[in-house]
C-alpha cells in the first residue's frame, strides 16, 4: 500500500471551506484513496473514498489529480464540529496500512 | 451509530494478567478488522479476519490472538499484559474487506493496565 503524507495540523474559520491535502506519489493503479476522520477519541469515520474521478458526497468533496499522486479532502462548510484527526489512506484493501498521523483540523469560530 | 458495537468499553487490569476485547459486526459484514491506537498515535492494524479466517496480519504481538466466530463476532485476546499495551482498542467491519469497501469501527475499547 502506498505511503501517505499529510500537513501535521491546519486552521479554518468555521463556515469557510476546508481544504486538506494528502500526497500520495507512489500510489499504484489498482490503490483506492480513503479518507476518515477521527473526534478526540471516538471511532473513526468514514468520509469519502476515489480512485480516479473526483467523489462528493453529503459529506465532503474529493479532488484526485490526473497523475493521481495527490488529492484534497473539501469540506465546504467548515463547522466547529469538524474539529478532528483527518486521515488519508491509499489501499488496495486489507487494510494493512498504518492510518499515520494524519491531520489536525481546528475550526475557529 | 455506525453498527459495530464493542465490549467492554473499559477495561481496567494489572500487569502479568489476560484479557479478552469482543467486537460484534454490522449486520452483513463479513470482514472483521482490530486496530491498537496508543497514546496520540495513529491507528496501528492488528489483524483482519474474513468470515471466521485470518486474511491480514499486521504489528500484532505474539502475546495477542484473536478470532472471528461462525456468528462472526470476533474476540482479541491479549496476554501477560504490560503497561505499554495500554491503548484504545478498535474494532471496524466491512462487507468482505475489498480495496473499495469503506469500514465502519465501533466506539473502541480503553484498556488500561496498572
Amino acid at each position: 500500500d502506498a505511503k501517505t503524507t499529510q500537513p501535521p495540523s491546519m486552521d479554518c474559520a468555521e463556515g469557510r471551506a476546508a481544504n486538506l491535502p494528502c500526497n500520495h506519489s507512489t500510489i499504484s493503479g489498482n490503490e483506492y484513496v480513503y479518507w476518515y476522520r477521527q473526534i478526540h477519541s471516538q471511532g473513526p469515520q468514514y468520509i469519502i473514498h476515489g480512485l480516479k474521478n473526483n467523489e462528493t458526497n453529503e459529506m465532503a468533496s474529493l479532488i484526485i489529480t490526473e497523475d493521481r499522486k495527490s488529492s484534497t479532502l473539501i469540506l465546504p462548510h467548515a463547522t466547529l464540529r469538524d474539529t478532528a484527526v483527518y486521515y488519508c489512506i491509499a489501499h488496495t484493501g486489507g487494510f494493512k496500512t498504518i492510518f499515520g498521523a494524519g491531520t489536525r483540523l481546528f475550526v475557529k469560530a | 451509530d455506525s453498527g459495530v458495537t464493542q465490549t467492554p468499553k473499559h477495561l481496567i487490569t494489572a500487569t502479568g494478567q489476560r484479557v479478552t476485547l469482543r467486537c460484534s459486526p454490522r449486520s452483513g459484514d463479513l470482514s472483521v478488522y482490530w486496530y491498537q491506537q496508543s497514546l496520540d498515535q495513529g491507528l496501528q492494524f492488528l489483524i483482519q479476519y474474513y468470515n471466521g479466517e485470518e486474511r491480514a496480519k499486521g504489528n500484532i504481538l505474539e502475546r495477542f490472538s484473536a478470532q472471528q466466530f461462525p456468528d462472526l463476532h470476533s474476540e482479541l485476546n491479549l496476554s501477560s499484559l504490560e503497561l505499554g499495551d495500554s491503548a484504545l482498542y478498535f474494532c471496524a467491519s466491512s462487507v468482505r474487506g475489498l480495496a473499495n469497501e469503506k469500514l465502519f469501527f465501533g466506539s473502541g475499547t480503553q484498556l488500561s493496565v496498572l
